[in-house]
């Protein structure tokens, strides 16, 4: 079984700048999909970012981007400019290649300040 | 595209009554899944189907629980009975499975079992 964890329950960040969320995950499998979904207080999950396990070169969307480490299990996520719309819950999310299943970590807690 | 549409958005019952939560998943999407958020457990996989089938209901809590696909445009998710600890935020997705995998997730049905 696959896992993921989130090491940092909560986290703060000034307006415009630059903040990195952890995730680590274990598994077995060698080709699989990894996620950041972010749940503002309106409570909507909403697709941030997508890693595909096979592709090296980190995932970018705009202000937000991966930090994508395979040996090590690592999938951190970089929010630049950081905008007081950021401030949500963020989860980091697994699925194996041939599955169709999300595992979820714990969530991290973000609050963007003026 | 209206996204994955859920009813209700809330709802309040007593010890005992049946509840019944409902999708609509986003049309030409062939996979939905029903997940529960607490803050215990966090967001947990309660079932899945492909195809309108049943694949893996593995995180079914128990037998008081039952999810149903009559068809690719509508699903529920049904307690009888529920117990105060069902409180929780239920939250039906939607992929197309084959495609990117990208589950989209619908606003969420926050239930309080009293």
């Amino acid at each position: 079984a696959q896992t993921v964890t989130q090491s940092q329950p909560e986290m703060s960040v000034q307006e415009a700048e630059t903040v990195t969320l952890s995730c680590t995950y274990d598994t077995s499998e060698s080709n699989y999909y990894l996620f950041w979904y972010k749940q503002p207080p309106s409570r909507q999950m909403i697709l941030v970012i997508r890693q595909e396990a096979y592709k090296q070169q980190n995932a970018t969307e705009n202000r937000f981007s991966v930090n994508f480490q395979k040996a090590a299990k690592s999938f951190s996520l970089k929010i630049s400019d950081s905008q007081l719309g950021d401030t949500a819950m963020y989860f980091c999310a697994f699925m194996t290649h041939a599955g169709n299943m999300l595992t979820f970590g714990g969530g991290t807690r973000l609050m963007v300040k003026p | 595209d209206a996204g994955v549409i859920q009813s209700p958005r809330h709802e309040v019952t007593e010890m005992g009554q049946e509840v019944t939560l409902r999708c609509k998943p986003i049309s030409g999407h062939n996979s939905l899944f029903w997940y529960r958020q607490t803050m215990m457990r966090g967001l947990e996989l309660l079932i899945y189907f492909n195809n309108n089938v049943p694949i893996d209901d593995s995180g079914m809590p128990e037998d008081r629980f039952s999810a149903k696909m009559p068809n690719a445009s509508f699903s529920t998710l049904k307690i009888q009975p529920s117990e105060p600890r069902d409180s929780a935020v239920y939250f039906c997705a939607s992929s197309f499975t084959g495609g990117q995998n990208i589950q989209y997730f619908g606003a969420g049905t926050r239930l309080s079992v009293l």
